[in-house]
C-alpha cells in the first residue's frame, strides 16, 4: 500500500505571496492532518480534515486554511507569507479523526520544505 | 497547558536499553502520550501510544507513572538504524497537542 504522498517537496516562495501544498493520504484515510515542523518551534499542529470537514484545530492564524475533497485528498493554503512561515509542512492520515475514539495511529508523509525569502 | 520536555541528545551502544523520558503536566488520566520517530528528511513514525501505567508493543515499552508528570519511552537492545530524533506528543483534547522538543539519539557500534 502506497504512503501518504505531499507534492511538491521542496518550495520557494516571496513575501507576500501564497502557497498550496498538497496531501494524499494512504488509501482509505479519511483523515489528514497538518503540522508545521521548524526548528525554533518544533512540531505544532495545524488542523485536521475529516469527510471533508474540519474536525480540529490548532492555534495558527487565518492566514493558514486547508481542504479536502472527495477523495480524502486534502490541501493546506497559506496567504500573505512571512519569513517565519519558512518550516517543514507535514501531513499524516489516519483512519478515523482525533477525539472520534480513544486512540488512533497518524501515518506521516515526508513533509514539504516551504522556504519564504 | 501541558508543556512537555525531552533531553536534548543521548548516546547509547549498540544492544543496550535505552530509557527516554518526556516531562509533562497538568495532563488528565485519559490523555494520550504518544512517541514518535524521525530520520532526517521523513515525517516522523508512529513508535508506541498509551495513557495507563505500561503499554508494550514489538518494538517499544510506554511507562507512564502514577503522578503522570512524564512517561519514558523504552526501546530494547538498540542498533545503530535505531539513531534518529524521537519526539513525545501529549494529547489533552482533541485540539490541544504538545510535542516534546525532541531527543536525539545516537546508536554507537
Amino acid at each position: 500500500k502506497a504512503g501518504v504522498t505531499q507534492t511538491p517537496r521542496y518550495l520557494i516562495k516571496t513575501r507576500g505571496q501564497q502557497v498550496t501544498l498538497s496531501c494524499s493520504p494512504i488509501s482509505g484515510h479519511r483523515s489528514v492532518s497538518w503540522y508545521q515542523q521548524t526548528p525554533g518551534q518544533g512540531l505544532q499542529f495545524l488542523f485536521e480534515y475529516f469527510s471533508e470537514t474540519q474536525r480540529n484545530k490548532g492555534n495558527f492564524p487565518g492566514r493558514f486554511s486547508g481542504r479536502q475533497f472527495s477523495n480524502s485528498r486534502s490541501e493546506m493554503n497559506v496567504s500573505t507569507l512571512e519569513l517565519g512561515d519558512s518550516a517543514l509542512y507535514l501531513c499524516a492520515s489516519s483512519l478515523s479523526f482525533r477525539g472520534s475514539r480513544g486512540s488512533y495511529e497518524q501515518y506521516f508523509g515526508p513533509g514539504t520544505r516551504l522556504t519564504v525569502t | 497547558l501541558a508543556k512537555t520536555t525531552q533531553p536534548i541528545s543521548m548516546d547509547s551502544y549498540e544492544g543496550q536499553e535505552v530509557n527516554i523520558t518526556c516531562s509533562h503536566n497538568n495532563i488528565a488520566t485519559n490523555d494520550y502520550i504518544t512517541w514518535y520517530q524521525q530520520f532526517p528528511s521523513q515525517g516522523p513514525r508512529f513508535i508506541i501510544q498509551g495513557y495507563k501505567t505500561k503499554v508494550t508493543n514489538e518494538v517499544a515499552s510506554l511507562f507512564i507513572p502514577a503522578d503522570r508528570k512524564s512517561s519514558t519511552l523504552s526501546l530494547p537492545r538498540v542498533s545503530l538504524s535505531d539513531t534518529a530524533v524521537y519526539y513525545c506528543l501529549v494529547e489533552t483534547g482533541a485540539n490541544n497537542l504538545f510535542f516534546g522538543t525532541g531527543t536525539r539519539l545516537t546508536v554507537i557500534p
